[in-house]
Order: structure tokens, then C-alpha cells, then sequence
């Protein structure tokens, strides 16, 4: 199995303003999923991030908004942009396992914008 | 699109006594389903896959395809199965790729 860590773990913010998510990964794996689930909702798929190549966003969300990056095999960043009390949720980064019929989650971050 | 719903928000049982948490699925295809559980202060994990037909935990779900249902069951609760169960789908040969979630059933088993 994996092991994920997340920074932060959890944030205030501002309106308008950006937030950097890190996800970090103890093994390289080629796929990273970010997902988000906001109050009372499922998980929603964001991106998937590819090392070497331009995340492929999922209906609904664009690369201005949520802005990624895979710089590589161990590590991506979600940028959640110009912030409203909308985007208040708690995001998800992911791996698929070896088998590639599982995923294993990060702890989230949950991010509250005011 | 594909689609799964978790009709129950929250579900109450007492220790000892069965557990159904349903889930009912919209897909064209033939899909692989999950269910997830996240324990308290844990991270969300895999419980069990359709494809697997296994136990884990005296946990068991069958896939319906009649009644686009995977519901998961167990025949006496335990405390420790108090946890957030999430449903999830992914299209046929995807594996576990492009999962779609449910909004999730808390389970609360009464001592």
C-alpha cells in the first residue's frame, strides 16, 4: 500500500485569495487523482495528474481555477485560485494501487474560506 | 454518466444486530463497485471490491445487476464498524480508475 501525506491539513482563508495543496507520495506511482468533497456531498473527481504531462480535468473544472502541477513521480500540488466561500471543502489526493483496483487517499485538507 | 446513491444518510443499529447499507448504482455498462469506509480520525480505505466476492471484516455485498444494486451487509454489527461507508463505480475495465462516490451512509452501532 501506499503512504500519503497532505499539506496542509487544514487552512482559513480569504476570498479571493489562492491556496497551494501539496501531496506527497512514498513510492513513485505514474497516476494521482485529486478529488473534492464539499459539506454533505460525495467525492468529486478534479484531475487526474500525470508526471511529464497536463492533468486531465473532469467536467465542471477548469485548469484556471484549480491549477496543477506533477513535477514528478512522487509528488503533485492542487492550487485552489481566487477562493470563494464556495470552494470550501475538503480535498483528496489519491494513488491507485499495483493492482490498479484500488485507490489509497491522503488524510484531505480541509479548507474553510471566509 | 453514471451515477450512485447512498439513500441513507445516517444509519442507527444496535450492537448485535444486522446492517444493511444500501446502495443503488445508474451505469449503461458493467460495472466494477466498491465500498470505502472511513473510521474515525482515519483516512478513506478500500473495504471490499464486487469482483473479489469477499468478506472483510464479516462484511459482504452482492452485485445486483436487476436492481442496480450493491448493497453491503453484515450479520452483527460491532461497535468498531461505527464508520463513514461510501459506495463507489467505475466503468468496466477501468479498475479503480475514474471512481464516482456516493455521498455516504454513517453507520452508528449502539453499544
Amino acid at each position: 500500500s501506499a503512504v500519503i501525506s497532505q499539506k496542509p491539513s487544514r487552512d482559513i482563508c480569504q476570498r479571493g485569495t489562492s491556496l497551494t495543496i501539496q501531496c506527497q507520495v512514498d513510492s513513485q506511482v505514474t497516476m494521482m487523482f485529486w478529488y473534492r468533497q464539499q459539506p454533505g456531498q460525495s467525492l468529486t473527481l478534479i484531475a487526474t495528474a500525470n508526471q511529464g504531462s497536463e492533468a486531465t480535468y473532469e467536467s465542471g473544472f477548469v485548469i484556471d481555477k484549480f491549477p496543477i502541477s506533477r513535477p514528478n513521480l512522487t509528488f503533485s500540488t492542487l492550487t485552489v485560485s481566487n477562493m470563494s466561500p464556495e470552494d470550501s471543502s475538503i480535498y483528496l489526493c489519491s494513488v491507485p494501487g499495483t493492482s490498479f483496483d484500488e485507490q489509497f487517499f491522503g488524510p484531505g485538507t480541509r479548507l474553510t474560506v471566509l | 454518466a453514471q451515477r450512485v446513491t447512498q439513500p441513507e444518510k445516517l444509519l442507527s443499529v444496535f450492537k448485535g444486530a444486522p446492517v444493511e447499507l444500501k446502495c443503488n448504482y445508474s451505469y449503461s455498462g458493467s460495472p466494477e463497485l466498491f465500498w470505502y469506509v472511513q473510521y474515525s480520525r482515519q483516512r478513506l480505505q478500500l473495504l471490499l471490491r464486487h469482483i473479489s466476492r469477499e468478506s472483510i471484516k464479516g462484511f459482504t455485498a452482492d452485485l445486483n445487476k436487476g436492481e442496480t444494486s450493491f448493497h453491503l451487509k453484515k450479520p452483527f454489527a460491532q461497535e468498531e464498524d461505527s464508520a463513514m461507508y461510501y459506495c463507489a463505480l467505475s466503468p468496466s475495465g477501468a479498475g479503480s480508475y475514474q471512481l464516482t462516490f456516493g455521498k455516504g451512509t454513517k453507520l452508528s452501532v449502539i453499544p
